[in-house]
């Protein structure tokens, strides 16, 4: 049971170049979000999708696109990559069709832009 | 969501208790309280949920007053193994809410 789990770890990235960061969780949870941290700072949502076929922004969309795949997987994309960009992002998800809304996160993805 | 706050930063000694205590005065009667704690490098991890009174599991207590405007963490004899940020987050408990972080409290435990 692998949890959330994020691809890839670690990216550098040019200016004005595009990535997609993956993500999975096998928890069958109904819910799940996209977050960025900077040094030093709290969490802020990005994306977040309540089930699947839905999705809705957060605080900070600009610059982002999402998309839920299946119930399974959500996936963050940046179609031009700026510096302000660079941060560390974290997938969750919760909500068990039981109620429970515990949150899982996933180790992260370090993202530099340079 | 209801708007939390919470203080910046405390410091405390090994092996004392800690209570770490959020406002949301304007929390809906749907609304529950959720701690969350997260280490340097890693996502963060659910410590605790509650809606009134008291709740209480293997690694902390919460302490709802009965307007729930506020809600106190309480961690028992504290080891430096607990120095990490914790983030008091309001919000009903299913459905479309999403989950919003704030600043949380950064706690530091001194040897």
């Amino acid at each position: 049971n692998a949890g959330v789990t994020q691809t890839p770890k670690f990216q550098v990235l040019k200016t004005g170049q595009s990535m997609t960061l993956q993500c999975a969780q096998d928890m069958n949870h109904n819910s799940m979000y996209w977050y960025r941290q900077d040094p030093g700072m709290g969490l802020r949502l990005i994306y977040y999708s309540a089930s699947e076929g839905t999705t809705d922004k957060g605080e900070v969309p600009n610059g982002y696109n999402v998309s839920r795949l299946n119930k399974r997987e959500f996936s963050l994309r940046l179609e031009s990559a700026a510096p302000s960009q660079t941060s560390v992002y974290f997938c969750a998800s919760s909500e068990v069709p039981d109620g429970n809304t515990e949150a899982f996160f996933g180790q992260g993805t370090r993202l530099t832009v340079v | 969501l209801a708007k939390t706050t919470q203080p910046i930063s405390m410091d405390s000694y090994e092996g004392q208790e800690v209570n770490i205590t959020c406002s949301h005065n304007n929390i809906a009667t749907n609304d529950y309280i959720t701690w969350y704690q997260q280490f340097p490098s890693q996502g963060p991890r659910f410590i605790i949920q509650g809606y009134k009174t008291k709740v209480t599991n293997e690694v902390a207590s919460l302490f709802i007053p009965a307007d729930r405007k506020s809600s106190t963490l309480s961690l028992p004899r504290v080891s430096l193994s607990d120095t990490a940020v914790y983030y008091c987050l309001v919000g009903a408990k299913a459905g479309n809410t999403p989950l919003v972080f704030g600043k949380g409290t950064r706690l530091s435990v001194i040897a």
